[in-house]
């Protein structure tokens, strides 16, 4: 199956510093999301990023589907944007699958 | 009101006890799915079913069933819990056509 890794596993930023963290996947993908996963456990969608970039505020994502790649880029880093990062891929098999996270953590 | 619901969000059981979670969503998504997350570990698949009457097995479904009373409902049973099922517990629904998932809260279980 579809392996996906997420890289790095753990970062700690100050505040107001940008980050990039990478998902890789090892096979064609027909969608991707990022989410963000938030101390209390809440996962939220950020973006639904099959290929292409897209941007929310300080929060940005781009694919490369040819390349097997997706970035999520934040900017100007707020105590708020800690918690875990996960990508997950679908493949067109109706599953998606997820890789372990880049967990975030920002210092005031 | 939330679109995708999960009750309880917290319980505590022994091994052995038979536990039920249940989710609920008024998106109106024919698709729902339940996940475990491990601590330091992304979502794992549980179960998934299409519609009503179209329930398949994920990636880690032993020691789970299933029930999907409606198109609305979607429960999670340990039939016999273990320590080893301690984890958290997300459902999740999907639109016929659509790539884009949708998370309840999740339900902490933790099995003593």
């Amino acid at each position: 199956g579809i392996q996906v890794e997420q890289s790095p596993p753990d970062l700690i930023l100050q505040e107001g510093a940008n980050s990039t963290l990478r998902c890789n996947f090892s096979d064609s993908v027909n969608n991707l999301q990022w989410f963000h996963q938030n101390p209390w456990g809440q996962l939220i969608n950020l973006f639904y990023i099959p290929s292409g970039t897209k941007q929310n505020g300080r929060l940005s994502a781009t694919t490369v589907a040819t390349e097997r790649y997706s970035l999520l880029y934040i900017s100007s880093s707020q105590t708020t944007d800690s918690g875990v990062y996960f990508c997950a891929v679908f493949s067109g098999t109706y599953k998606y699958i997820f890789g372990t996270g880049t967990r975030l953590k920002v210092l005031a | 009101d939330a679109d995708v619901t999960q009750t309880p969000r917290n319980r505590i059981t022994k091994t052995g006890k038979r536990i039920m979670l249940e989710c609920s969503q008024t998106k109106g998504h024919d698709r729902m799915y339940w996940y475990r997350q491990d601590p330091g570990l992304g979502l794992r698949l549980i179960y998934y079913s299409f519609d009503v009457k179209d329930i398949n097995k994920g990636e880690i479904s032993d020691g789970y069933s299933v029930s999907r009373q409606a198109q609305a409902k979607f429960s999670l049973s340990l039939e016999s819990a273990i320590p080893n099922q301690t984890a958290l517990y997300f459902c999740a629904t999907m639109e016929r056509g659509s790539d884009t998932q949708y998370f309840g809260p999740g339900t902490r279980l933790t099995v003593l």
